[in-house]
């Protein structure tokens, strides 16, 4: 069975600076994705940023990329130039290959300071 | 508004009483998947279906849980009996056909606290 470790709760960064948030995972397969969803107060998750594993390439997606170390099993979440809007609840989640349920991380709490 | 809908978004009701959530997926996404998120956790798998058919189900979905996709459209999930552990988020999630990206799309979720 695979697992999602988020080991930081919560996180605060101030306006225009950058975050990393930390995701580490366990599986012993070889092809899957990884994602990182944001769920803002009371309002429903969104995808922020995917990584197919077979890519060494690092996603980014404007503000967001991510550091995706296969070998390490780290996927962490590097938030540029943060803005209000960024303060939610981010969450880490693997899919394997081939398979359709997506396994979450318990999540950590961006707070973004004026 | 095309999204992933749920209703209701909030639900109070007593020990032991049965409810009912309805999740409309966006059109043309066949696959629909339910998650449940206690306090501090994140979503945790329930169910899932393919059109109408129900693939997988996870432990956690007690036979005191059950969900629906009659005509492969909308779902429903209903638990009967409620217990006070089963006060979460339920959240609904869509997908189209293979070969996309792999995305699920979340709708708002159904608040269900019992008391």
């Amino acid at each position: 069975a695979q697992t999602v470790t988020q080991s930081q709760p919560e996180m605060s960064v101030q306006e225009a600076e950058t975050v990393t948030l930390s995701c580490t995972y366990d599986t012993s397969e070889s092809d899957y994705y990884l994602f990182w969803y944001k769920q803002p107060p009371s309002r429903q998750m969104i995808l922020v940023i995917r990584q197919e594993a077979y890519k060494q390439q690092n996603a980014t997606e404007n503000r967001f990329s991510v550091n995706f170390q296969k070998a390490a099993k780290s996927f962490s979440l590097k938030i540029s130039d943060s803005q209000l809007g960024d303060a939610a609840m981010y969450f880490c989640a693997f899919l394997l290959s081939g398979y359709s349920t997506l396994t979450f991380g318990k999540g950590t709490m961006l707070l973004v300071s004026p | 508004d095309t999204g992933v809908s749920q209703n209701p978004r909030h639900k109070i009701t007593k020990r032991g009483q049965n409810v009912t959530f309805r999740c409309d997926p966006i059109s043309e996404h066949n696959r629909l998947y339910w998650y449940r998120q206690t306090l501090g956790q994140g979503p945790e798998f329930l169910t899932y279906f393919q059109n109408e058919a129900q693939l997988e189900k996870s432990r956690l979905l007690s036979d005191r849980f059950s969900a629906e996709r009659p005509k492969g459209s909308f779902s429903t999930l209903e638990i009967q009996r409620t217990e006070q552990g089963d006060s979460a988020m339920y959240l609904c999630a869509s997908t189209p056909p293979s070969g996309g990206s792999n995305e699920q799309f979340f709708g708002p979720g159904t608040r269900l606290t019992v008391l």
